[in-house]
Order: C-alpha cells, then sequence, then structure tokens
C-alpha cells in the first residue's frame, strides 16, 4: 500500500520569504500523480498543484513550485514571497495513475504553515 | 468551473437520529464521488467511493449499515449517518472526480455535531 508522510507538522515563515514543506513517498507503482492541498481555517480543500510521475520537469503554478525527486520518492512544496493568505494546513496526496487503478487520494497528514508578518 | 456543492454545511442532530448530508457536482458530471472524513487537526480519512448506479466501496473500518451512501445520479451522491451518537460528530467532506486527470475537487464540508 503506498503511504505519504510529511515530518513537518508545523512550520512558519516571514512574509515575502520562502519556506519548503517536505513529503515523502512510498510506492511500487511506476505511474503516478502527486499533489499538494491547502485547507486554510474555512475547510475548503484548495489543488494548489500537480505533478505527473512521468513528466521530469517540476511543477510550478506562480509562486508554487515543487521539487520532485523520482528515485528519492520526495516532493517537497517552495512556496515564494509568502503571503498571509498562504497560511494553511498544506497536505501532500498520492495517487495511482494506472488505467484502471485506484483514483483514491492518499493523504500525508498535513503541515501548518504559518506566516508571520 | 469544476464547483462542488454541500448541504447542510452544519447540522446539530440528537442522539439516535439520522442526518443526510448532499454533496452536488455544480457543473459537471461526476462518476466518482467520495467522502471523507476529517478529525480536528488531522488528516482526510477516506470512507467510501460511490459510483453512480452502483454499490458504494466502503474504506477497511467503516460501518456501510452506519454510513449509507447513495449516488442516485451523476452529479448527487448523499451520506446518511444513521443512528448517530455523539462520536459521529466530526467534520464530513465529499469530493467529485472529474476532468482529463480524473482530478478530486473538494466541497466546502459539512460539521456535524450530535448531542
Amino acid at each position: 500500500a503506498q503511504t505519504v508522510t510529511q515530518s513537518q507538522p508545523e512550520m512558519s515563515v516571514q512574509e515575502a520569504e520562502t519556506v519548503t514543506l517536505s513529503c515523502t513517498y512510498d510506492t511500487s507503482e511506476s505511474d503516478y500523480y502527486l499533489f499538494w492541498y491547502k485547507q486554510p481555517p474555512s475547510r475548503q480543500m484548495i489543488l494548489v498543484i500537480r505533478q505527473e510521475a512521468y513528466k521530469q520537469q517540476n511543477a510550478t503554478e506562480n509562486r508554487f513550485s515543487v521539487n520532485f525527486q523520482k528515485a528519492a520518492k520526495s516532493f517537497s512544496l517552495k512556496i515564494s514571497d509568502s503571503q498571509l493568505g498562504d497560511a494553511a494546513m498544506y497536505f501532500c496526496a498520492y495517487r495511482s495513475g494506472n488505467q484502471g487503478g485506484s483514483e483514491k487520494l492518499v493523504f500525508g497528514k498535513g503541515t501548518k504553515l504559518t506566516v508571520n508578518p | 468551473g469544476a464547483v462542488v456543492s454541500q448541504h447542510p454545511s452544519r447540522v446539530i442532530c440528537k442522539s439516535g437520529t439520522s442526518v443526510k448530508i448532499e454533496c452536488r457536482s455544480l457543473d459537471f458530471q461526476a462518476t466518482t464521488m467520495f467522502w471523507y472524513r476529517q478529525f480536528p487537526k488531522q488528516s482526510l480519512m477516506l470512507m467510501a467511493t460511490s459510483n453512480e448506479g452502483s454499490k458504494a466501496t466502503y474504506e477497511q473500518g467503516v460501518e456501510k449499515d452506519k454510513f449509507l451512501i447513495n449516488h442516485a445520479s451523476l452529479t448527487l451522491s448523499t451520506l446518511t449517518v444513521t443512528s448517530a451518537h455523539p462520536e459521529d460528530s466530526s467534520f464530513y467532506i465529499c469530493s467529485a472526480s472529474a476532468g482529463f486527470y480524473n482530478e478530486q475537487f473538494f466541497g466546502p464540508g459539512t460539521r456535524l455535531t450530535v448531542l
């Protein structure tokens, strides 16, 4: 079974600075997707960024980028120019990419990010 | 696009009663919907996967007779918590998958409090 580990229960960053959230995963599959979700105090889950395992290029969405190291099974999220609105719980998630495979998301335990003004 | 709604957003009920939570995909059709439970300061725990027109697939340890799921149409799935007890108090979130990546889009959640 796949597992996702987020080793940082809490992180803090100064506004306008950069922060990196860690995520590692374990799988025997070769085709899969990795996601970072944000859950602000409203508790609405919001997709931040997606990475396909077959793509070597790291995904980027504006101030959010990932460092995807497939061999190391590592998938960290970098937030640049942090803003107060970035304060939230961040969840790393895995999903099988095998055709006919499960669409279930496997979530990590989350990292609470605090942004200090 | 890809908006998912849940109703109600909050519900308080007495122990022993049943509560129904609706999950709707507003601007797309979803063949698969998912129901999660989230305890305070914890991650999302998948309860079941709901496919339109067929029985839901429950995760290990989830009582299917207590958490009834009905996916009657491509835009609506319901979760009924039967004979609710205080330990069922939690935050329930649904999601619906769509798009090229079968990406999950999440509803805003329902806070259930059982007195």
